[in-house]
């Protein structure tokens, strides 16, 4: 089942804040966070693993909240460059990931 | 290294006809995986293999659908006789195993365009 994010579209002046979050109804193993440019294929922002390890960006931040089956994903003093759009990707207890909706963000100057 | 690489970029055909879609995976990457993006459905996961071998294929809408793996370095997507409503961007990706553990590469992916 797809996971829910949200919410679906934020715009942003540069330098401004903004959390993107991601729901599952099933019992993550993990979740990835992956950026995709207009036109372009998704590129990897970060891992969050069960039991609080992460893997990825060094400036932008997550969280994982196990019990809940929600992520979020902070993007502080965002930059023209953050814009794009932000996909969350689950994974239970199989290689695969599902992904979410999508979150479109648009930081302008 | 070069990246996960898909060709063709681009395919314009017309229904009815047969499509071949084809990656080559990362150097050394366990597994592969094909998706298809429509603005509809998003980001689907059509299949994935693990060591050339096909390990979950649920995401196959049709039995017009095949993918195949016959190398660690190439793998085919085939979609036979192609319909306007497959009409999308696959991407191809590959990762290290564990898979839900390493982040996926993806290709650039293929622009198909059934009329």
């Amino acid at each position: 089942q797809q996971p829910v994010q949200s919410p679906q579209a934020v715009i942003l002046r540069e330098g401004e804040d903004a959390v993107i979050n991601c729901s599952s109804s099933k019992a993550l193993y993990s979740v990835h966070w992956y950026r995709q440019k207009h036109g372009e294929a998704p590129v990897f922002l970060m891992i969050l693993l069960k039991g609080g390890e992460q893997k990825g960006h060094d400036k932008i931040s997550a969280s994982f909240n196990e019990k809940k089956q929600q992520s979020s994903l902070y993007l502080t003093a965002s930059q023209l460059s953050y814009s794009g759009t932000y996909f969350c990707g689950t994974q239970d207890n199989t290689d695969k990931l599902i992904f979410g909706t999508g979150t479109r963000l648009q930081v302008f100057p | 290294d070069a990246g996960v690489i898909q060709s063709p970029r681009h395919e314009v055909t017309e229904m009815g006809q047969e499509v071949t879609l084809r990656c080559k995976p990362i150097s050394g990457h366990d597994y592969l995986f094909w998706y298809r993006q429509t603005m509809m459905r998003g980001l689907e996961l059509l299949i994935y293999f693990n060591n050339n071998v096909p390990i979950d294929d649920s995401g196959m809408p049709e039995d017009r659908f095949s993918a195949k793996m016959p190398n660690a370095s190439f793998s085919t997507l085939k979609i036979q006789p192609s319909e306007p409503r497959d009409s999308a961007v696959y991407f191809c990706a590959s990762s290290l195993a564990v898979a839900g553990y390493n982040e996926q590469f993806f290709g650039p992916g293929t622009r198909l365009t059934v009329l």
